[in-house]
């Protein structure tokens, strides 16, 4: 499968710990996003990269959250302290090039902050 | 301020009755419009999208600007359209935003 991936595809952690996800786009994509839903609602953006550059952070995004992707390659999103309101699913997708090009999603990360 | 409305959480029909799943947005611009969908089990993947003005799997979906509007409409549903449809909007050159979502079951 040369899709979008997205490591670990479920995680439960305990409150105030922190927790990292990964993703990997598809290779030829230079944009990237990072997206989180919770049941009954669609995909919320939290999140944009071109290349390695993080061009816009949602306000969504506390200070807890932090987001990287070195060398515009894979991406992570770490969550610092979480908290159980931070348990939903985190979705990344990728791209290429120009505006308005099909985004192309992973299978999301779930997480459970007990 | 940018939104996306979709009205109906779920809609029941049954097989071979037409559908039509509302999306209705917001934004001062000139909108791009796409409908992804999710089946079960499956991630979620474009369906279509209006600039391409194409029927996919029987779907389409008309950008109506006055009433600020892209319901996605078939004619004849099947058992295999049951899914979670979601109306996004692509909000400058790369931010999409998301409807919160119809389920779609089609009855036998």
């Amino acid at each position: 499968d040369t899709g979008v991936s997205q490591n670990p595809r479920h995680k439960i952690t305990k409150r105030g710990q922190n927790v990292t996800f990964r993703c990997d786009p598809i290779s030829e994509h230079n944009r990237l996003y990072w997206y989180r839903q919770t049941l009954g609602q669609g995909p919320e953006f939290l999140t944009y990269f071109q290349n390695e550059a993080q061009l816009e952070k949602s306000r969504l995004l506390s200070d807890r959250f932090s987001a990287e992707r070195p060398k515009g390659s894979f991406s992570t999103l770490e969550i610092q302290r979480t908290e159980q309101g931070d348990s939903a699913m985190y979705l990344c997708a990728s791209t290429q090039g120009g505006s308005g090009n099909t985004i192309y999603f992973g299978e999301g990360s779930w997480l459970t902050v007990v | 301020a940018q939104r996306v409305t979709q009205p109906e959480k779920l809609l029941s029909v049954f097989k071979g009755a037409p559908v039509e799943l509302k999306c209705n947005y917001s934004y001062s611009g000139s909108p791009e419009l796409f409908w992804y969908v999710q089946y079960s089990r499956q991630r979620l993947q474009l369906l279509l999208r209006h600039i391409s003005r194409e029927s996919i799997k029987g779907f389409t979906a008309d950008l109506n600007k006055g009433e600020t509007s892209f319901h996605l409409k078939k004619p004849f549903a099947q058992e295999e359209d049951s899914a979670m449809y979601y109306c996004a909007l692509l909000s400058g050159t790369y931010k999409y935003i998301f409807g919160t979502g119809t389920r779609l079951k089609v009855l036998a």
